[in-house]
């Protein structure tokens, strides 16, 4: 069985200040990586993803993360925070051929970002 | 550009009536699935189905039943609601074919058991 741990329920950041949530997995295969983003009152969308290839995967809006398969982590990084960034991130995995099926979420780390 | 549309947005029941959450998505998508999102728990599979006719459970499946008749709809039936059951209903849907790796969600159904 595969599961997905972020330790960090709630995150307040300064606006402009650098954040990391972070994410860490259990598998025994190989899976695919996804952060999902919600923002208030709507529903999940992809933020990035990890399929294979380079370790570094990065956003459209400045988040990146890296695929750490020897401490099996995914955090999520971003170097300055903006207010719009506030929202709930969910980190999932999928260990499905099609990757973005019967995804396993994480608990879910709400990102505060303080003006 | 509708992508997955779920109905009601919010619904109240009272324990033991029964109701059906729709979801419809115009995406031509293979794949559509049920989580349920509670807090502290993140989203939990409900049930699946990987095309017409073809359903499965997933990882909460007890007290919901779904059918897959065509590939735009999935909806889900609560046959006798429980209090247990308050939670908000995510639909989403993804390709089979492609590249894209994405699941679309809907805007999510909150509903109250009281």
């Amino acid at each position: 069985a595969q599961s997905v741990t972020q330790l960090d329920s709630q995150v307040p950041v300064f606006e402009e200040a650098p954040v990391e949530l972070r994410c860490n997995y259990s598998s025994s295969v190989s899976v695919y990586l996804f952060w999902y983003v919600q923002y208030p009152n709507q529903g999940l969308q992809l933020l990035l993803k990890y399929l294979s290839g380079s370790t570094l995967v990065k956003s459209i809006n400045g988040f990146e993360a890296e695929f750490n398969k020897s401490q099996t982590s995914f955090h999520l990084r971003k170097p300055s925070v903006h207010i719009s960034d506030t929202a709930e991130y969910f980190c999932a995995v999928s260990k499905t051929n099609f990757g973005n099926e019967k995804l396993t979420f994480g608990t879910g780390t709400r990102l505060t970002i303080i003006p | 550009n509708a992508g997955v549309t779920q109905t009601p947005k919010f619904q109240v029941l009272k324990t033991g009536q029964s109701m059906t959450l729709q979801c419809a998505q115009d995406m031509n998508h293979e794949y559509m699935s049920w989580y349920r999102q509670d807090p502290g728990m993140g989203l939990r599979l409900i049930h699946y189905s990987v095309g017409a006719g073809i359903t499965d459970q997933g990882e909460v499946p007890n007290g919901y039943n779904v059918s897959r008749s065509t590939t735009e709809d999935f909806p889900l039936r609560l046959l006798s609601a429980a209090p247990s059951q308050t939670s908000v209903y995510f639909c989403a849907s993804s390709s089979r074919t492609g590249v894209s790796t994405e699941a679309f969600f809907g805007q999510g159904t909150r509903l109250t058991v009281v």
